[in-house]
């Protein structure tokens, strides 16, 4: 059955650190998102992707980058970790010919940055 | 302003209610519009989808959505303790190309047995 991933599951790093969350679907989506969930604040918007070497970004992309070099992975880098960037993320896909716009969600990874 | 508004609750009822949850919105242009539940701990799924004005439903759900008062609703009917979830309306522009959803800030649900 074709999935979504993430890892790590949970991440603990520490101020100033580089850390990369890593995605991956096996749905053959060309559309790729990044959200943060914060209470009170739903899920954000970080980056998303069209497709290949696309990438843009969404309303709260300060402080992180991504890159998509293939269909099923896109890589969510924190630059310099700060402590506002504790959150949960979640990689979503979806098929751009579908007419229901439907997200599919990966289980989401919990980091803390200390 | 947020451009989609929803009450976080937690709304707490008990099992055989009618529970509504509803999401103001600003911009004009979304015109699709849907409902994901999202369980403790987990990524969010897709419960209902609706284009444009109108009503849809789907077993015990129903969605509605009033563009003229930029208004939408999710009715769930004889409510079960397995509803018990956090609900995010989401909505998407589409014309402008953009494929990115954007979500209210969840309305928590508990439904006690």
């Amino acid at each position: 059955d074709a999935e979504i991933t993430q890892s790590p599951r949970h991440k603990i790093t520490e101020t100033g650190r580089q850390v990369t969350l890593a995605c991956h679907q096996t749905w053959n989506h060309n559309n790729m998102f990044w959200y943060r969930q914060d209470l009170g604040h739903g899920l954000r918007l970080i980056h998303y992707s069209y497709g290949v070497q696309d990438t843009n970004k969404g309303e709260v992309s300060d402080g992180y980058s991504v890159s998509r070099s293939n269909t099923e992975d896109l890589p969510l880098t924190l630059e310099s970790a700060a402590s506002s960037q504790t959150s949960v993320y979640f990689c979503a896909s979806s098929d751009p010919g579908a007419h229901s716009s439907e997200q599919y969600f990966g289980p989401g990874t919990r980091l803390t940055v200390t | 302003q947020k451009e989609v508004e929803q009450d976080p609750g937690p709304l707490s009822v008990p099992e055989g209610a009618i529970v509504s949850l509803n999401c103001t919105y600003s911009n004009s242009a979304f015109q699709y519009f849907m409902w994901y539940r999202q369980y403790s701990r987990k990524g969010p799924e897709l419960l209902m989808y609706t284009y444009s004005s109108g009503n849809k439903e789907d077993g015990r759900f129903t969605a509605q959505v009033d563009k003229s008062s930029k208004y939408i609703s999710l009715f769930i009917r004889d409510s079960q303790p397995s509803d018990s979830a956090t609900y995010l309306c989401a909505m998407e522009e589409r014309d402008t190309g953009r494929r990115a959803l954007t979500f209210g800030s969840g309305t928590r649900l508990q439904v006690q047995p």
